[in-house]
Parts: structure tokens; sequence; C-alpha cells
């Protein structure tokens, strides 16, 4: 009855590669997010989508590409991995009316060699 | 949105009550305080928030001052498991569809001793 996965739950690649990390939720939430914890715990929004629609793209750089097939799912794919992207990803959802609150996934920990 | 400050650690003893405080002297009157945690290695979980008035939920207590300008985040028996990073976040509660995205800060390390 998880609310919210997250797969993998770590990734190691190398420099350059090309990786996806997947989300999940099963709350109904017609919102998500994904958000990036680095290596000194600052928490930070990278995207949201509403009903599979981009809605926050915070700066994040063009190899960054979230999709969304459907309202359950968002998908983060990252092209040419770099050293600095090494980082916890996590993945969240809420509903319209409550955004406040926002269920987190596990987080997947990314460690680019 | 307001900006916020927290001290960086706690310590509080199991099963007393643990106090966290929170600065948002530059709150305006439409936003609320938002109390966030995050357990390592887990993703942040929502805890409790509020206007003015003083709220409570199976989780915690919290307390606004009046001129709101800072409150607390009460636990009221610590336990081990609530060894965490709370992290207090203002903010007005206006849903945009998808543009709601909350600011975490550095938050405070509470750690329970037993």
């Amino acid at each position: 009855d998880t609310a919210v996965s997250q797969t993998p739950k770590y990734l190691v690649t190398q420099m350059g590669n090309d990786k996806s990390i997947k989300c999940e939720q099963n709350l109904g939430h017609d919102t998500m997010y994904w958000y990036k914890q680095d290596s000194k715990k600052f928490l930070k929004i990278m995207f949201s989508y509403n009903n599979k629609e981009l809605i926050i793209n915070e700066t994040v750089p063009n190899r960054f590409s979230p999709k969304s097939p459907d309202k359950a799912h968002l998908n983060l794919h990252i092209n040419s991995l770099e050293l600095g992207d090494s980082a916890v990803y996590f993945c969240a959802s809420s509903h319209p009316t409550r955004w406040w609150t926002q269920y987190f996934g596990p987080g997947t920990r990314l460690l680019v060699l | 949105d307001a900006k916020t400050t927290q001290p960086p650690s706690m310590d509080c003893a199991e099963g007393r009550a643990a106090n966290l405080p929170c600065n948002h002297s530059t709150i305006s009157g439409n936003e609320y305080v938002y109390w966030y945690r995050q357990i390592h290695s887990q993703g942040p979980q929502y805890i409790i928030h509020g206007l003015k008035n003083n709220e409570t939920n199976e989780m915690a207590s919290l307390i606004i001052t009046e001129d709101r300008k800072s409150s607390t985040l009460i636990l009221p028996h610590a336990t081990l498991r609530d060894t965490a990073v709370y992290y207090c976040i203002v903010r007005v509660p206006i849903s945009n569809f998808g543009n709601e995205k909350l600011t975490f800060g550095t938050g405070t390390r509470l750690t329970i001793i037993p």
C-alpha cells in the first residue's frame, strides 16, 4: 500500500551515461514533483506537474527531462550525467486543495563516478 | 515567501517534550506556518500547519505567537523515532495547480537522547 514509490532506490553510474528514475503514486493526486537533495542536505524543487502538464521548471539544466505519461507517474530522465548530479532525488505528490501536504517517496540515491 | 530562522541543532531527552522554535519576523498576514520533518534517509513528512491559532494533531502541537513573528513546534513525548531534521516553512496556501513549491531551509536537527 505504498503511497509514493520510486525506482531504483540506488543508482551508481559513470559520467556521461543516461539514466532514468521512475516515480508512481497511488493516492489519486493531480500534482507531482521532483526535488533534489545535495550533499549538503539542501532540498530544492526541480519540477512540478499538474495533470501531466509541466508547471514548475526551476532553472534545471536541459539534461534533465521529466515526463509524465499519466497523472500517477512522473519519471525523470537525465542525459550525460555529471559528477555534480550525485544527490538524492525525491518524488512527491499532492492533492490540489491540500498542496501543503506533499507526500514524498523514499528517494533515489544517485552516485555518478 | 517569508524567511525563517531555526537553530541548527537541539537535543531532547526521551519522554520529554521537544520544543522547536522558528522565527519568521517578516511573515505577512496571509502566510501560514508549515512544519515538515525528515528522518534520516527518508523523504520529508508533513507534520502540521497553522495561521494564527494554536493547532494540535496526532503528531504535534503548533504554538504561534500573537504577533505571528515566531512559532514553536511541540512534540509532547519525544521518542527515539522523532530524531530527525525539522523544517519550518512559511508561505501563502494558495493552490495554483502545481505551482506550490515548498522551499526548505536548513532546519533543526533534533536528536532524542535515551
